[in-house]
């Protein structure tokens, strides 16, 4: 079984909807959760990170986590063609700059104009 | 600032053959995380350097290795390459305090193909 287990979609949407992307994890000592955005042919870049169980809102992004479920979530609203991209959920257990990253697989997002 | 920065961006080799990737950091950051990440696959950890010696090593054979020089410059070397090894190479930089600022900037990677 894996650590992080994410739906690698693929998920098209139109434009204007709200996205859910989700991941489940079976590793109780990760404490950070995070989700990267990943354009094709180019490297990840962290959307937003959350500490233990919580809500976090940035703009049109929000991210939720579940410690009692083991399962976070990343939702966008008013999505736009710009979206369109790999979403990566990623957790560490400690100390962001020293700690491997634990990543699910991705999934690949479409946004429909 | 450049970011982290990767070279080349695109290889390819044969069986049995080996390579060597680069990565520099981003200013500031004296730590870099390697990670391979197959198609349709999220990136998975190779091995982490700091101050010139590998701390970390995920689950992968010792024909990975690797380097950090002293400006935290890095260099991932496969050796024997296999087909399995065609994947994009993730370098990731990161500041080793303490801290919520201890993000790790991912390089646009090296598409590595083996034939």
């Amino acid at each position: 079984q894996k650590e992080v287990e994410q739906d690698p979609g693929p998920l098209s949407v139109p434009e204007g909807a709200i996205v859910s992307l989700n991941c489940t994890y079976s590793n109780s000592a990760f404490q950070y959760f995070m989700w990267y955005r990943q354009y094709s042919r180019k490297g990840p870049e962290l959307l937003m990170y959350t500490y233990s169980s919580g809500n976090k809102e940035d703009g049109r992004f929000t991210a939720q986590v579940d410690k009692s479920s083991k399962y976070i979530s990343l939702f966008i609203r008013d999505s736009q063609p710009s979206d369109s991209a790999t979403y990566l959920c990623a957790m560490l257990r400690s100390n962001f700059g020293n700690e491997k990253l634990t990543f699910g697989t991705g999934t690949r997002l479409t946004i429909i104009p | 600032d450049a970011g982290v920065t990767q070279s080349p961006t695109h290889l390819i080799k044969t069986r049995g053959q080996q390579v060597t990737l680069r990565c520099s950091p981003k200013s500031g950051h004296d730590t870099v995380s390697w990670y391979q990440q197959a198609l349709g696959q999220g990136p998975q950890f190779i091995f982490q350097y700091y101050e010139e010696e590998e701390r970390q090593r995920g689950n992968f054979p010792d024909r990975f290795s690797g380097h950090q020089f002293p400006n935290y410059s890095s260099e991932l070397n496969v050796n024997a390459l296999l087909l399995g090894d065609s994947a994009l190479y993730l370098c990731a930089s990161s500041f080793s305090g303490t801290g919520d600022n201890n993000e790790q900037f991912f390089g646009p990677g090296t598409r590595l193909t083996v034939l």
